[in-house]
């Protein structure tokens, strides 16, 4: 089972700053099936980027991925507020789907 | 619109059974997978199951498997997870997620709250 290991845990930034999520594979992954999700205070999760550095449809273009093999990452160009949320990567290996534990992002 | 709805959650004894359903509506249901997936009060999101189109294909998170059963009706634009054996553990807000070809959630429902308690 691949395991999915997200830093930093917390990232406490001030708006128009720049937020850099970590996510990384125990063992490599097929950037195919690298997605990551965005979490705000009780609601569902949202889908953010999909295939690693595809953006998911109506997600502004301050959010990007990036990353292959066992490193990949998630870029919040120019944190606005409404960024507070818990962000999560996904895979897909071998029929089974594995999620990270998360990043949260709090704004100053 | 693209929509999700999930039912059947509720208190349920440990070693008890719930069935949770998940409607379907603003699209093709039998093109697509689904995914179940849970999150337990203040934790992050664990995958718990994942069907295919046709149904012919089904996979379980190994701490699920042997007491969680997924099926579908796409004939009803329906999906179902029956939960059985249930423990305090398995307490968590279940979720059904339509999957895309390259094994993402595109849409997710708003959930269902499950809690197994005596």
């Amino acid at each position: 089972e691949i395991v999915l290991t997200q830093s930093p845990g917390t990232l406490s930034l001030s708006p128009g700053e720049r937020a850099t999520l970590s996510c990384r594979a125990s063992q490599s992954v097929s950037s195919s099936y690298l997605a990551w999700y965005q979490q705000k205070p009780g609601q569902a999760p949202r889908l953010l980027i999909y295939g690693a550095s595809n953006r998911a449809a109506g997600i502004p273009d301050r959010f990007s991925g990036s990353g292959s093999g066992t490193d990949f990452t998630l870029t919040i160009s120019r944190l606005e507020p409404e960024d507070l949320a818990v962000y999560y990567c996904q895979q897909y290996e071998s029929s089974q789907f594995t999620f990270g534990p998360g990043t949260k992002v709090d704004i100053k | 619109e693209v929509q999700l709805v999930e039912s059947g959650g509720g208190l349920v004894q440990p070693g008890g059974s719930l069935r949770l359903s998940c409607a379907a509506s603003g699209f093709t249901f039998s093109n697509y997978g689904i995914n179940w997936v849970r999150q337990a009060p203040g934790k992050g999101l664990e995958w718990v199951s994942f069907i295919s189109s046709s149904g012919t294909s089904k996979y379980y998170a190994d701490s699920v498997r042997g007491r969680f059963t997924v099926s579908r009706d796409n004939a009803k634009d329906s999906l179902y997870l029956q939960v059985d054996s249930l423990r305090a553990e398995d307490t968590a807000v279940y979720y059904c997620g339509r999957v895309r070809g390259w094994y993402y959630i595109d849409v997710w429902g708003k959930g269902t709250t499950v809690t197994v308690s005596s």
